[in-house]
């Protein structure tokens, strides 16, 4: 059985700076990492999809890197803005051969102007 | 950009009813999600349908749940008699193969008193 775990769960970094946001997963036979963006009382925005087959994706100001045998997934955030706050959240398919997913609790983001 | 849209936002019901939860998913898009989320808490997988019909369902997805796409854009979730704990936010989401980025909606929350 799939379990994903996010660290940290919170982080309040001043604007500027780089940061890593980190999500570990247990079960390694995935054939995909979802990224997803969560503001207050709002829905889920998809910001990376990493394939199984791939390394890393990038996305602007967003770099995300897969390593499935050590079970682990980075988030990393270039130059962080005030608009960067929100909830972000990992997911990963339940187990192999299932396309619903499971999710990270999700690391809090404050950047600080 | 398409996106997926639910209605209604905010739904307040009494317990013991029945409500439906409505959702319109990316047109060209072929299989279907639910998920919940209860304030605080992960993100939780509720159902699948593709074809037709549920490929998926887990522990939450009981005989109170049910799952129709009763036209060509409509999904709907119907929870026949709610309870306290079903109060959460609902998010549906589509794709166009399983394996692709799962788009979600803004979500609707539900509130039962």
């Amino acid at each position: 059985k799939q379990e994903v775990t996010q660290i940290p769960a919170a982080l309040s970094v001043p604007e500027g700076e780089n940061l890593v946001l980190n999500c570990s997963f247990t079960d390694s036979a995935i054939y995909n990492l979802q990224w997803f963006r969560q503001d207050p009382g709002k829905g889920l925005t998809s910001l990376l999809l990493i394939q199984s087959s791939q390394r890393e994706q990038t996305s602007g100001r967003l770099n995300a890197s897969l390593d499935k045998s050590s079970g682990r997934s980075t988030l990393y955030i270039a130059a962080s803005q005030p608009g960067d706050s929100a909830t972000y959240l990992c997911a990963v398919p339940f187990t192999s051969g299932t396309y619903k997913y499971i999710f990270g609790t999700g690391t809090r983001l404050k950047v600080l102007a | 950009e398409p996106e997926v849209t639910q209605t209604p936002s905010h739904q307040v019901t009494q317990m013991g009813q029945e409500v439906i939860l409505r959702c319109v998913p990316i047109s060209n898009h072929l299989y279907f999600y639910w998920y919940r989320q209860i304030l605080g808490q992960k993100v939780e997988f509720l159902v699948s349908f593709y074809n037709n019909e549920i490929s998926e369902k887990s522990e939450i997805f009981d005989d109170q749940f049910s799952v129709e796409r009763p036209d060509g854009s409509n999904f709907t979730l119907k929870i026949r008699s709610t309870k306290l704990e079903d109060s959460a936010m609902y998010f549906c989401a589509s794709n166009n193969r399983g394996p692709d980025t799962q788009y979600f909606g803004p979500g609707t929350r539900l509130t039962v008193l």
